[in-house]
């Protein structure tokens, strides 16, 4: 099976930095995923690790340690359209995706 | 293009009978994945289909729930008898084989079953 734990809530300031933790433990892993969910709406694919390290993307980041079953997701210069719920999953070896139960940012003047 | 698309958009009902969503996967995307999502047990996995063949379904909560994809783009998930624990809001998702970590969310059902 698979056990994902994240932060229930994060608050943060305009401008700046937030980092949200994911750690998991698997049977099964073949990569990490982020997901941004603004409430009331789908969630949107944000990024992902198969190795260890870290992949920028513009203005987020997300970092993968295998050996430590832990992931992060860091937001530079928050805005406030950045209040949502980010999802962490963890690809099984079905190649299906398992949740966890996401933290709510939000971004305060 | 047009995005993943369910119908219907709200459903409310009274315990008892059968729901029926459905869903419209991305043209060219060959794996579909349905999920759950309350404020309880977050979004959680029902089942998962690769060019119309399920290929995990341990989400499915019990035989009241049912999926089948009748071709490649289009896709049920229905509830007989429906319970007000079955309460959520149901997603549906594509993606293309090989790449199932990408998945593409449509807006979602909201099922309320009184």
């Amino acid at each position: 099976g698979q056990n994902i734990d994240q932060p229930t809530e994060m608050t943060a300031t305009e401008g700046a930095i937030v980092q949200i933790n994911c750690t998991y433990q698997t049977s099964g892993f073949n990569g990490l995923f982020w997901y941004q969910q603004h409430a009331g709406e789908a969630p949107t694919f944000l990024s992902y690790n198969v190795l260890d390290g870290l992949e920028e993307k513009g203005r987020f980041s997300s970092f993968l340690s295998r050996s430590k079953g832990y992931s992060y997701l860091l937001l530079k210069e928050l805005q406030m359209k950045d209040s949502a719920s980010y999802l962490c999953a963890v690809k099984k070896s079905s190649n299906a995706l398992n949740f966890g139960k996401g933290t709510s940012l939000l971004v305060t003047p | 293009d047009a995005g993943v698309i369910q119908s219907p958009r709200h459903e409310v009902t009274e315990m008892g009978q059968e729901v029926t969503l459905r869903c419209k996967l991305i043209s060219g995307h060959n794996s579909l994945f349905w999920y759950r999502q309350t404020m309880m047990r977050g979004l959680e996995l029902l089942i998962y289909f690769n060019n119309n063949v399920p290929i995990d379904d341990s989400g499915m909560p019990e035989d009241r729930f049912s999926a089948k994809m009748p071709n490649a783009s289009f896709s049920t998930l229905k509830i007989q008898p429906s319970e007000p624990r079955d309460s959520a809001v149901y997603f549906c998702a594509s993606s293309r084989l090989g790449t199932e970590g990408t998945q593409y969310f449509g807006p979602g059902t909201r099922l309320l079953v009184l």
